[in-house]
């Protein structure tokens, strides 16, 4: 497709199961992003991509969080045993390189409520 | 990445130009500004970024003052559709060496309501 596509667009989930959100960016972008949005906040970045390699984690609130990337391509983020606190808007970005002028084009985003 | 500081809401009438002013006093040379806006229920957009000079495209005007302390996103002929959350970020251009490459730090931005 032509833009960054995320799936499932909403998820409803028990507390304690575990979820796997998904990021397919834009073709040959090498970074990608993984950023956080709780209702009525602002965004929290959480993790970033450089090719398959995570340089930057330090947005994961807990290692209740993970993310993984293959192929240079589609991104994984897994939540375990999920807690209402989890429940957010998980937004991914691309961009062609992470250099001056990068400019991030993001999906529509997962919307995630933990009852 | 340098602080930035937006009003946090603004009032626009349809077709008018919206101002939207962005402080960042503490911008370092490398920084870059870019404005980013977020729809309701929709992922942030990029608009325009600059570095020292002022910037067109086909959305929307950045000027940046001579110091670079601050800067204005200029919506020429605003519409219903421009009304969404605008936010301001001050990026370093690159980060040699470091590991937080191109992240973007969103504050809680403006809240532009675009009226008929």
């Amino acid at each position: 497709g032509a833009g960054v596509s995320q799936s499932p667009s909403n998820k409803v989930t028990e507390k304690g199961k575990d979820v796997e959100l998904r990021c397919d960016p834009i073709s040959g972008h090498t970074a990608l992003y993984w950023y956080r949005q709780r209702l009525g906040q602002g965004l929290e970045f959480l993790i970033y991509f450089q090719g398959n390699s995570a340089p930057d984690k330090s947005g994961l609130p807990s290692d209740r969080f993970s993310a993984e990337r293959t192929g240079e391509s589609v991104s994984t983020l897994t939540i375990q045993r999920t807690q209402q606190e989890d429940s957010a808007v998980y937004l991914c970005a691309s961009s062609s390189h992470p250099g001056g002028g990068n400019i991030q084009y993001f999906g529509a985003g997962t919307r995630l409520s933990v009852l | 990445d340098a602080k930035t500081t937006q009003p946090p809401s603004m009032d626009c009438a349809e077709g008018r130009a919206a101002n939207l002013p962005c402080n960042h006093s503490t911008i370092s040379g490398n920084e870059y500004v870019y404005w980013y806006r977020q729809i309701h229920s929709q992922g942030p957009q990029y608009i325009i970024h600059g570095l020292k000079n002022n910037e067109t495209n086909e959305m929307a005007s950045l000027i940046i003052t001579e110091d670079r302390k601050s800067s204005t996103l200029i919506l020429p002929h605003a519409t219903l559709r421009d009304t969404a959350v605008y936010y301001c970020i001050v990026r370093v251009a690159n980060n040699a060496g470091g590991t937080s490459y191109g992240k973007l730090t969103f504050g809680q931005g403006t809240i532009l309501t675009v009226h008929p």
